[in-house]
């Protein structure tokens, strides 16, 4: 099974930096996925990380340690679009791979 | 791009009804999701199929059951629906190989009264 632990709520400021944190315990691992989630919409795929380190796509970065089971989310020079909902879910490794099980979401809220 | 089509974004149903709730892809993807979302609980996996007629339970599959008749159309059935079952399904499609982010449809926001 899969313990995914994120904080359910975070809010900052318009052009500040926010870091999001995902801890997970699970047995079997390949990588970890990040989504974005904006109110009623559907999730979309911000990234998936492998290898240990940090990974940048623009204003978004994010983070894995494998020995730590911990990944998370940065996102730098907020806007107010940002605020969603981001869903951190572990990949497990083998016949399971398909299958993903999703953390509870952390709301960020993005103020002026 | 990949479009994943659910045939409804509101529904209201009424308890004891036998409700589907359609979900269609565009790319051919071997694997197709059902999810329910409720606050609080995040996404949750109801069923997963990963090819025709073949289908996998998932964390919640008590009260559903699905059909994979053809390989672009998933449907989630509920038998006798309940008020519990008032909440968002989202369905999602991947391909057979590798680790492919997955692409949601727009989900479905289903009320039973």
């Amino acid at each position: 099974g899969q313990n995914i632990d994120q904080p359910t709520e975070m809010t900052a400021t318009e052009g500040a930096i926010v870091q999001i944190n995902c801890t997970y315990q699970t047995s079997g691992f390949n990588g970890l996925f990040w989504y974005q989630q904006h109110a009623g919409e559907a999730p979309t795929f911000l990234s998936y990380n492998v290898l240990d380190g940090l990974e940048e796509k623009g204003r978004f970065s994010s983070f894995l340690s494998r020995s730590k089971g911990y990944s998370y989310l940065l996102l730098k020079e907020l806007q107010m679009k940002d605020s969603a909902s981001y869903l951190c879910a572990p990949a497990p490794r083998g016949g399971s791979a398909r299958q993903l099980t999703f953390g509870s979401g952390t709301q960020l809220t993005v103020l002026p | 791009d990949v479009k994943v089509t659910q045939s409804s974004r509101y529904l209201v149903k009424r308890t004891g009804e036998k409700v589907f709730l359609e979900c269609v892809q565009d790319m051919d993807h071997e694997n197709m999701f059902w999810y329910r979302q409720d606050p609080g609980l995040g996404l949750r996996l109801i069923y997963f199929s990963y090819d025709v007629k073949m289908k996998e339970k998932g964390d919640i599959p008590e009260g559903y059951s699905v059909s994979r008749e053809k390989k672009e159309r998933f449907s989630l059935i509920l038998e006798s629906a309940s008020t519990n079952q008032t909440s968002m399904y989202l369905c999602a499609s991947i391909p057979g190989q590798g680790y492919q982010p997955q692409h949601f449809g727009d989900g479905t926001r289903l009320s039973i009264l």
